[in-house]
C-alpha cells in the first residue's frame, strides 16, 4: 500500500457521539481524500484537500467536517454520528500533477454506529 | 451530473475471458481508471487508459474505450481464481490534477473452478 495508514480499522460508537478517524501519509503526496463505500454505491466523496488547510466538499459532505494541519494528516470528523453514517471510509491521496493523476487507498476504516 | 454504471456481478469459469462493461457520461474525462478491490481490502489500481486512446493492454488485461458510446471495457484473458474480487470503474472529474475520482457502483466477479 502506498505509505497510507487509517486509523482505527474498526470503530463501534453510539448514535450522537463525535468520531474523528485519521489518515497519514508518507508519500507527501499534495492531494488526500476521504471516500464512503455502501452497498450499491460504489466510492463516494466525501470531501478532499488540495493542500495544508485548503479543503472543499465532495458529493456527500453534509454530516462531515474535515481538517488538514500537515502535509500528512487527514482527519475526517462526524460531529455527531448517525446510523446512515455507518460505512466503510475510505482515504486516498494523488500527487496532483498535471495529466495521469491516479489516486492511491489506504484500507478502510469500517465504522458501525449503533 | 456526473455519473458511472456498471452491472453487479459477472461469473465465469477459470481459464475463460472475463469481460466487465462500464458507461460513463463526462465527455471531459481525460483517464479513466480500473481498480480492484479484494475482500477486506483497500482498492488497488489495475490499469488506466488516456482519453485520446482506444486500446490498451497490460498482460492479461485489455481495456477499450469507446469515446462516442462513452463505453469502457475490461477484459481480462484466462481469468484465474484469484481474479475473483470487486472491479470499479472509474473517470476524473474537474481539472486533471485533482485526481477527483466518479466511480461505478462494481461489479463482482465470481470465478468458478
Amino acid at each position: 500500500d502506498a505509505g497510507i495508514t487509517q486509523s482505527p480499522r474498526h470503530k463501534v460508537t453510539e448514535t450522537g457521539t463525535p468520531v474523528t478517524l485519521r489518515c497519514h501519509q508518507t508519500e507527501n503526496h499534495r492531494y488526500m481524500y476521504w471516500y464512503r463505500q455502501d452497498p450499491g454505491h460504489g466510492l463516494r466523496l466525501i470531501h478532499y484537500s488540495y493542500g495544508v488547510k485548503d479543503t472543499d466538499k465532495g458529493e456527500v459532505s453534509d454530516g462531515y467536517s474535515v481538517s488538514r494541519s500537515k502535509t500528512e494528516d487527514f482527519l475526517l470528523t462526524l460531529e455527531s454520528a448517525t446510523s446512515s453514517q455507518t460505512s466503510v471510509y475510505f482515504c486516498a491521496i494523488s500527487r496532483g500533477d498535471v495529466g495521469r493523476n491516479e489516486a492511491f487507498f489506504g484500507q478502510g476504516t469500517r465504522l458501525t454506529v449503533v | 451530473g456526473e455519473d458511472v454504471e456498471q452491472s453487479l456481478f459477472l461469473s465465469v469459469r477459470e481459464g475463460d475471458s472475463s469481460v466487465i462493461n462500464c458507461t460513463y457520461t463526462d465527455s471531459s474525462s481525460t483517464y479513466l481508471y480500473w481498480y480492484k478491490q479484494e475482500p477486506g481490502a483497500g482498492l488497488q489500481l489495475l490499469t488506466y487508459i488516456f482519453s485520446n486512446m482506444d486500446m490498451k493492454q497490460d498482460q492479461r488485461l485489455t481495456v477499450l474505450l469507446n469515446k462516442k458510446d462513452k463505453h469502457l471495457s475490461l477484459r481480462i484473458a484466462d481469468t484465474q481464481t484469484g481474479d475473483s474480487a470487486i472491479y470499479f470503474c472509474a473517470e476524473s472529474i474537474g481539472s486533471s490534477n485533482t485526481g477527483k475520482l466518479i466511480f461505478g457502483q462494481g461489479t463482482t466477479l465470481q470465478v468458478k473452478p
